[in-house]
């Protein structure tokens, strides 16, 4: 089946250093999304990508959509003590747009 | 207040005692979803509601069913809990499968 990998598993930085992960699929994807969790909290929702190529900004998060849509990164300029947690990207899988693979996440830690 | 509810949060259960975590949203999405999430292995879909009866099963449905009876509730029962059912669920409604919200969260633990 559909595989979502993320690397890495863990990243320690300390605050203002940049910080990126990435995410691969074995298939090509119609769309991925990430989300981020923080330590005890629940999965939310950070973006959508859904172009070959595209790239989104929110504030000092950039998103990429890879040109052949199999791969995805998220990176975080100048890191905060705020962006602490568990960031997943998620595709679609089984040839079904309502199924949803999750990769294993990039815990993401900041040393203040 | 926009949100995804789960009853109970936390449960200690036995191996065989049926069991059923309830699963709640006042946005009038049609899609919800839950998951389960285990340490290493992320967040893994059980099942999925596309809408009022109408469900079909994630990647890992073995042990769980689901029913979608009103667009609000899409509870997920366990009729025989094993052990390794035991972790971290999670309930998820959106207007489709994007930009879901998630619940709280649901620890359960089976011995």
């Amino acid at each position: 089946g559909q595989q979502v990998m993320q690397i890495p598993q863990y990243q320690h930085v300390q605050e203002g250093e940049d910080f990126t992960t990435y995410c691969n699929s074995s298939t090509t994807l119609s769309n991925i999304q990430w989300y981020k969790q923080r330590p005890g909290g629940h999965p939310v929702f950070l973006i959508q990508l859904v172009k070959s190529g595209e790239v989104k900004k929110q504030k000092r998060l950039t998103f990429q959509f890879g040109e052949a849509k199999k791969n995805s990164s998220l990176h975080i300029t100048a890191t905060q003590t705020t962006d602490v947690g568990t960031y997943f990207c998620a595709g679609p899988s089984g040839g079904s747009n309502y199924k949803l693979t999750f990769g294993k996440g990039t815990l993401l830690t900041v040393n203040p | 207040e926009a949100q995804v509810t789960q009853n109970p949060r936390y449960l200690i259960t036995v191996t065989g005692k049926k069991l059923t975590v309830t699963c709640s949203q006042n946005m009038n999405h049609e899609y919800m979803s839950w998951y389960r999430q285990d340490p290493g292995l992320g967040l893994r879909q059980i099942y999925y509601s596309m809408n009022v009866e109408v469900t079909d099963k994630g990647d890992v449905p073995e042990g769980y069913k689901v029913s979608r009876k009103e667009k609000r509730n899409f509870p997920l029962i366990l009729e025989s809990p094993s052990p390794n059912q035991t972790s971290l669920y999670f309930c998820a409604s959106g207007i489709n499968r994007i930009e879901q919200y998630f619940g709280p969260g649901t620890r359960l633990t089976v011995t």
